[in-house]
């Protein structure tokens, strides 16, 4: 049960888009459509955003979306905000029928 | 709305044992799966244990299998988390998650609660 392999850092400017990955294997993200994304901004719970693979929650901004290509899953940030500051976490199901986290993002806007 | 609080925690010796609650409230607990994910200091989130609604069936993180155990009590909506032989390393924020779905697992956590602090410590 590795974690799945996130970049430690991404940043952006104002307006931009940033994408962030989460690589695993064909045992976990590469297997199943159960990639999730979550938000936890300092101090807080985290919040889900994104759900199998590429559905949104309602009420979570249409800013962010989710892609999965082979083992990689993704999470693209657009028109980026002073308040999309924070960590972000992805998580998927193994074959081992438990959940696997990411090692974690933290987003910055510049 | 959805509540899931969490208690228990606190400062636990190496090889001591610890229960966590969490007392949940605005929806069906009995029909609800149910998730513990943890938090060390500064550090990513870590899936530790799912039960599902029913409580007939358990799945464990490798690092906490064999020491940790999930139950549920349905009479007083409360989830447990029973953590034994404790190590350095389990000192996390631990959060309790309810499934997003109902009689299934949906493999996403739809509320947290705020966690509890759990350090082990000499």
């Amino acid at each position: 049960q590795s974690a799945l392999t996130q970049p430690a850092s991404v940043s952006g400017s104002p307006g931009q888009s940033i994408t962030i990955s989460c690589t695993g294997t064909s045992s976990d993200v590469g297997g199943y459509p159960y990639v999730s994304w979550y938000q936890q901004q300092p101090g807080k719970a985290p919040k889900l955003i994104i759900y199998d693979v590429t559905n949104r929650p309602s009420g979570v901004s249409n800013r962010f979306s989710g892609s999965k290509s082979g083992n990689t899953a993704s999470l693209t940030i657009s028109g980026l905000q002073a308040e999309d500051e924070a960590d972000y976490h992805c998580t998927s199901y193994t074959t081992s029928s438990t959940l696997v986290f990411g090692t974690g993002t933290t987003v910055t806007v510049l | 709305q959805v509540q899931l609080v969490e208690s228990g925690g606190g400062v636990v010796q190496p090889g001591g044992s610890l229960r966590l609650s969490c007392a949940a409230s605005g929806f069906t607990f009995s029909f609800s799966g149910m998730h513990w994910v943890r938090q060390a200091p500064g550090k990513g989130l870590e899936w530790v244990a799912f039960i599902r609604f029913d409580g007939s069936a358990k799945y464990y993180a490798d690092s906490v299998k064999g020491r940790f155990t999930v139950s549920r009590d349905i009479s007083k909506n409360t989830l447990y988390l029973q953590m034994s032989s404790l190590r350095f390393e389990d000192s996390s924020v631990y959060y309790c998650a309810k499934d997003a779905c109902s009689s299934t697992s949906c493999y996403y956590f739809d509320s947290w609660g705020q966690g509890t602090l759990v350090t082990v410590s000499s």
